[in-house]
């Protein structure tokens, strides 16, 4: 039972290089999230999909965009990559009931652009 | 979306008790309490959750009043490795997470 998997955990992009970073979850859950976590600072939720067929935007969605390819996979991708994107980003998937919430988060991947 | 507001920093020493309070007076009346704990370069894990009063675990203790406008979570007797960002989150889909706050603690 694997939980929450991202793949790659390292990536180095050049400038303008295009990237998805992937997620699987095997928790059968419905919603699933990205989040960006840059030095020193929390979480902002990039896009997040409450269920398989439909994605929405979160705090800082500019520069990606996202597939729910099926329940168990959300892919960002980075059309074109910036310095500004450089970050460890998180996959998690949250269990979700009438305001109870609990989140599981992938490893991440420690994103640089130079 | 209700907000939440917690301190940046906390320092203790190993042995204590550490209380870290977290601000959200516009709670939503389904909203849950959640906190979590995420240490370096690893995803946030789930610690505890409540709804009112006191909810305790075999890591934690939450603390809710009956206005429910705040929350305190107490670690008991914290170590070197309950150093790490704490956040409180509030239920919902789009869940947010806070800069947290970072606990520190030593020897």
């Amino acid at each position: 039972n694997a939980g929450v998997t991202q793949t790659p955990k390292f990536q180095v992009l050049k400038t303008g290089q295009s990237m998805t970073l992937q997620c699987a979850q095997d928790m059968n859950h419905n919603s699933m999230y990205w989040y960006r976590q840059d030095p020193g600072m929390g979480l902002r939720l990039i896009y997040y999909s409450a269920s398989e067929g439909t994605t929405d935007k979160g705090e800082v969605p500019n520069g990606y965009n996202v597939s729910r390819l099926n329940k168990r996979e959300f892919s960002l991708r980075l059309e074109s990559a910036a310095p500004s994107q450089t970050s460890v980003y998180f996959c998690a998937t949250i269990h979700s009931r009438t305001g109870e919430t609990e989140a599981f988060f992938g490893q991440g991947t420690r994103l640089t652009v130079v | 979306l209700a907000k939440t507001t917690q301190p940046i920093s906390m320092d203790s020493y190993e042995g204590q008790e550490v209380n870290i309070t977290c601000s959200h007076n516009n709670i939503a009346t389904n909203d849950y309490i959640t906190w979590y704990q995420q240490f370096p370069s690893q995803g946030p894990r789930f610690i505890i959750q409540g709804y009112k009063t006191k909810v305790t675990n075999e890591v934690a203790s939450l603390f809710i009043p009956a206005d429910r406008k705040s929350s305190t979570l107490s670690l008991p007797r914290v170590s070197l490795s309950d150093t790490a960002v704490y956040y409180c989150l509030l239920g919902g889909f789009k869940t947010i997470f806070g800069a947290g706050t970072r606990l520190f603690v030593k020897a």
